[in-house]
């Protein structure tokens, strides 16, 4: 079946440390692949997606490539911000006929940046 | 415009107690969604509805039930709670099917049994 793995966390950077977070993935199919943020308190919010390979994800500061021969789409940010903590989660969806859209979500990644 | 709006924030339950969980969206999305989020897994998906009057199963629905007789709403239920069924529960929506499609996600509800 599908499956997102992402590196474990807890993160712990200072503020205007480069961030990555990695993320592979498994899939049958050809996924669109997507990073949510969840801030302390709140709800899943979209960060940036990609729907085919070589497609660039971008919001915010943040990145992230879709690469297909290492099936990897990890996120990066070059300064980040003491408001970037939060728990970052990378998800990939595969379309099924006849079922509605599933997100299938990594464990998620919490990253604190301190002042 | 509040997007998706889940009702109550917290509630904490004895075991075989009785509850629902209220998720509205004002978008006029076709598809809602409940997922449960445990420490260390992820979100994954209870139950799903593709329109008004009708649900589906997803990854883990055992001791769930749903319903959606309004499209702006999808309910969560849990007849008989158990102590595994502490988490916290997000609800989702989303404009179509197709695989790029944004979901939507509320704050989050969450549950405790004892």
């Amino acid at each position: 079946g599908d499956s997102v793995t992402q590196m474990e966390g807890p993160v712990t950077l200072s503020e205007e440390a480069f961030l990555t977070i990695n993320c592979t993935y498994t899939a049958t199919g050809y996924p669109s692949l997507f990073w949510y943020v969840q801030y302390p308190g709140e709800g899943l919010q979209l960060l940036l997606k990609a729907t085919k390979a070589d497609d660039k994800g971008s919001n915010k500061g943040f990145e992230a490539t879709y690469r297909k021969e290492t099936t990897s789409f990890h996120l990066e940010k070059g300064s980040v911000q003491v408001s970037d903590s939060a728990v970052y989660f990378c998800a990939l969806s595969v379309f099924s006929s006849g079922s509605a859209r599933q997100l299938t979500f990594g464990s998620g990644t919490q990253l604190t940046v301190l002042p | 415009n509040a997007g998706v709006t889940q009702t109550p924030k917290f509630r904490v339950l004895k075991t075989g107690q009785s509850m629902t969980l209220l998720c509205a969206q004002d978008m006029n999305h076709e598809y809602m969604y409940w997922y449960r989020q445990d420490p260390g897994m992820g979100l994954r998906l209870i139950h799903y509805s593709v329109g008004e009057g009708t649900t589906a199963k997803g990854e883990v629905p055992d001791g769930y039930n749903v319903s959606r007789l309004k499209k702006q709403n999808f309910l969560l239920g849990l007849e008989s709670a158990a102590p595994s069924q502490t988490s916290v529960y997000f609800c989702a929506s989303s404009y179509g099917l197709w695989q790029t499609d944004t979901q939507y996600f509320g704050p989050g509800t969450r549950l405790t049994v004892l």
